[in-house]
């Protein structure tokens, strides 16, 4: 059973595209976090969220806490967004950590 | 620079030999942690520490060791119990337990 859930694995997407990656949790949640793996394996924490609607540049999440999903958006994709892109939540009752097992992004020029 | 650092970025041994992967921090964190990564599947938690000379076995701390002597500091060693220890280790830290973590390079360690 996994606590959090991340559709679709893998996304592939011409540049330009409007891209929107999915993530579904099953625990109490004190912060959902998106972070950024890039090939070479180092990790980028992108987003901390406990509600509403966070935006980055070209990045936009949101969460539903009511709902327990969360989308990362990325707008106006370009290749360098190639990248696996992690859902990870914090849970309420500790100091537990719960990953999706990422979303594999490549954009295509 | 503030930031983590984790050495080597390659590391490879032969069975049955212990290793220890080093992760240090300038970043003044109070909580590190060791994640394994392997392919197909999310972070796993080995090890965390919320604090100096304090640290709590994670989801999967069976054939690995850690020590937390100072707060830049959060060493793991993979020993010869481990049963299948190739795999990409990462070290994170964060202001304390429950804050964004923050992500060293990692190490990708193969057992030959």
């Amino acid at each position: 059973k996994n606590e959090v859930e991340q559709s679709p694995q893998n996304l592939t997407a011409q540049e330009g595209e409007f891209i929107t990656i999915n993530c579904s949790y099953s625990v109490g949640i004190s912060a959902l976090h998106w972070l950024q793996q890039h090939p070479g394996g180092g990790i980028v924490s992108l987003f901390m969220l406990s509600s509403g609607k966070k935006k980055h540049g070209r990045l936009i999440a949101t969460i539903n806490i009511q709902e327990k999903h969360s989308s990362l958006h990325i707008t106006a994709s370009h290749p360098r967004d190639s990248a696996v892109y992690i859902c990870a939540v914090g849970s309420d009752t500790g100091n537990q950590f719960y990953f999706g097992t990422g979303t594999s992004l490549t954009v295509i020029p | 620079d503030g930031g983590i650092t984790q050495s080597p970025k390659y590391l490879f041994r032969k069975e049955g030999q212990n290793v220890t992967l080093s992760c240090e921090q300038n970043l003044n964190h109070d909580a590190m942690y060791w994640y394994r990564q392997d392919p197909g599947q999310g972070l796993r938690l080995i090890y965390y520490s919320q604090i100096v000379n304090d640290f709590q076995k994670g989801d999967i701390a069976e054939g690995y060791s850690v020590s937390r002597e100072k707060k830049e500091s959060f060493p793991l060693t993979v020993t010869s119990a481990q049963k299948n220890p190739t795999a990409f280790y990462l070290c994170a830290s964060s202001i304390s337990a429950g804050d964004t973590q923050y992500f060293g390079p990692g190490t990708r360690l193969t057992v030959l």
